[in-house]
């Protein structure tokens, strides 16, 4: 069956970096776009960018320019994405999320809390 | 971009129907039939229930609608059930080729 399975659970101090990953089973990785979104404790979806597969490329939401990067190992059904300079306020569940068609998204990571803390 | 405008409550009784509104602008919603509809339950991750406006993936109930007119899209779940009750996020893509969730919607059914 189609799934994301991502990493464990991160701990981090303000202004470190942390990278999740999102390995997929069950469909052509190289076929679909990835997107990656966070949920704050107690908030709703937010949008951070996605990935082609295929080729690489990326767009980001504006908020997230400039500290977000997003790759992928097409060797080994891996998307990552790596968040720095991390503040309190990037303390939330973090999933990567599947493109279909046109602008939405079909299936979902379990999700990776990312918590900031000194 | 700001988010997507979402009641932040809707309840309804076991059986009646209930539409939730989202709304955009002329460069997301107004501008695109890209609008999807999650629904998440806590603790769990989202699930797709509506794409493309109106669409209803393989296996979503045919109790769950979505239309669009100018900047607001809305979903419609008719005959509620209990199991209904959840977290709803409406999606659209937007001009500059992001995507923008809306600030979500709380139903209770009581």
């Amino acid at each position: 069956q189609v799934q994301l399975v991502q990493s464990g659970a991160e701990v981090k101090k303000p202004g470190a970096s942390v990278t999740v990953s999102c390995k997929a089973s069950g469909y052509t990785f190289s076929g679909y776009y990835m997107h990656w979104v966070r949920q704050a404790p107690g908030q709703g979806l937010e949008w951070m960018g996605w990935i082609n597969i295929n080729s690489g490329g990326t767009d980001f939401a504006q908020k997230f320019q400039g500290r977000v990067t997003m790759t992928r190992d097409t060797s080994i059904s891996t998307a990552y994405m790596e968040l720095s300079r991390l503040r309190f306020d990037d303390t939330a569940v973090y999933y990567c999320v599947r493109n279909a068609g046109y602008y939405y998204m079909d299936v979902w990571g379990k999700g990776t809390t990312v918590t900031v803390s000194s | 971009q700001s988010a997507l405008t979402q009641p932040a409550s809707v309840s309804g009784s076991p059986g009646q129907s209930i539409t939730i509104s989202c709304t955009g602008t002329s460069t997301d919603v107004g501008a695109y039939d890209y609008v999807s509809w999650y629904q998440q339950h806590p603790g769990k991750a989202p699930k797709l229930i509506i794409y493309e406006v109106t669409n209803r993936p393989s296996g979503v109930s045919n109790r769950f609608s979505g239309s669009k007119s100018g900047y607001t899209a809305s979903l419609t779940i008719s005959g509620l059930q209990a199991d209904d009750e959840a977290d709803y996020y409406c999606s659209s893509y937007t001009s500059s080729a992001t995507l923008i969730f809306g600030g979500g919607t709380k139903l209770t059914v009581l």
